[in-house]
């Protein structure tokens, strides 16, 4: 069973651009959720989508946006990027929202630069 | 602010030996906790997990205790390999949601 797919890898953008990220979860799993990871804040949780619909979301400016499709694939979105935005972008993806009942499984991450 | 911290950056352990891996947290809403392990550039993968309804979870080598009353959590490893050298995130979950509160993570070095 193939895993947690994100593209591009690797994305080098400049200050003010903006930058869309993919996720491809589990086939089967139905929640996706998205993580900033940087040096100095660890893992920070950025929303969570299950079934289309946007469960949860983390304290993040509304320049964070994310969506879900009907296939379970998601995306993210960053606009007007700041240098503080470089970091390491995760996807999760579960079977189900429960975070008790259902294992996350983590794709590999997105680096996102930002000059 | 961060409601759960690793306050260890590094750890490193002679092969065969007890690794431990502390995590304490701040909110006393939170009732489920758990351990990832990742290697570089690889996602995090889950390793144990426990219930705050316990105070111990084991699995293989892996064993996780909870000392509610302390707001604190270990990962102890024995015996340690030089396959367990990766970085260690301690992660929690509120009572109320599903939304992760991970720590910074501590990177341990298995050293043959």
């Amino acid at each position: 069973k193939a895993g947690v797919t994100q593209t591009p890898r690797y994305l080098i953008k400049t200050r003010g651009q903006q930058v869309t990220l993919s996720c491809s979860p589990i086939s089967g799993h139905r929640s996706v959720s998205w993580y900033q990871q940087t040096p100095g804040q660890g893992l920070q949780f950025l929303f969570e989508y299950f079934s289309e619909t946007q469960r949860n979301k983390g304290n993040f400016p509304g320049r964070f946006s994310g969506r879900q499709f009907s296939n379970s694939r998601s995306e993210m979105n960053v606009s007007t990027l700041e240098l503080g935005d470089s970091a390491l972008y995760l996807c999760a993806s579960s079977l189900g929202p429960s975070a008790r009942l259902y294992e996350q499984y983590f794709g590999p991450g997105t680096r996102l630069t930002v000059t | 602010d961060q409601q759960v911290k690793q306050n260890s950056p590094s750890l490193s352990v002679q092969e065969g030996r007890i690794s431990i891996l502390n995590c304490d947290y701040t909110n006393s809403m939170f009732d489920y906790f758990l351990w990832y392990k990742k290697y570089p550039a690889e996602g995090p993968t889950f390793l144990i997990s426990i219930s705050s309804i316990k105070d111990k979870n084991e699995d293989g080598r892996f064993t996780v205790f909870l000392n509610k009353s302390a707001k604190h959590l270990s990962l102890h490893i024995v015996p340690s390999q030089p396959g367990d050298s990766a970085v260690y995130f301690c992660a929690a979950l509120l009572n109320t949601g599903n939304q992760f509160y991970f720590g910074t993570g501590t990177s341990l070095t298995v050293i043959p």
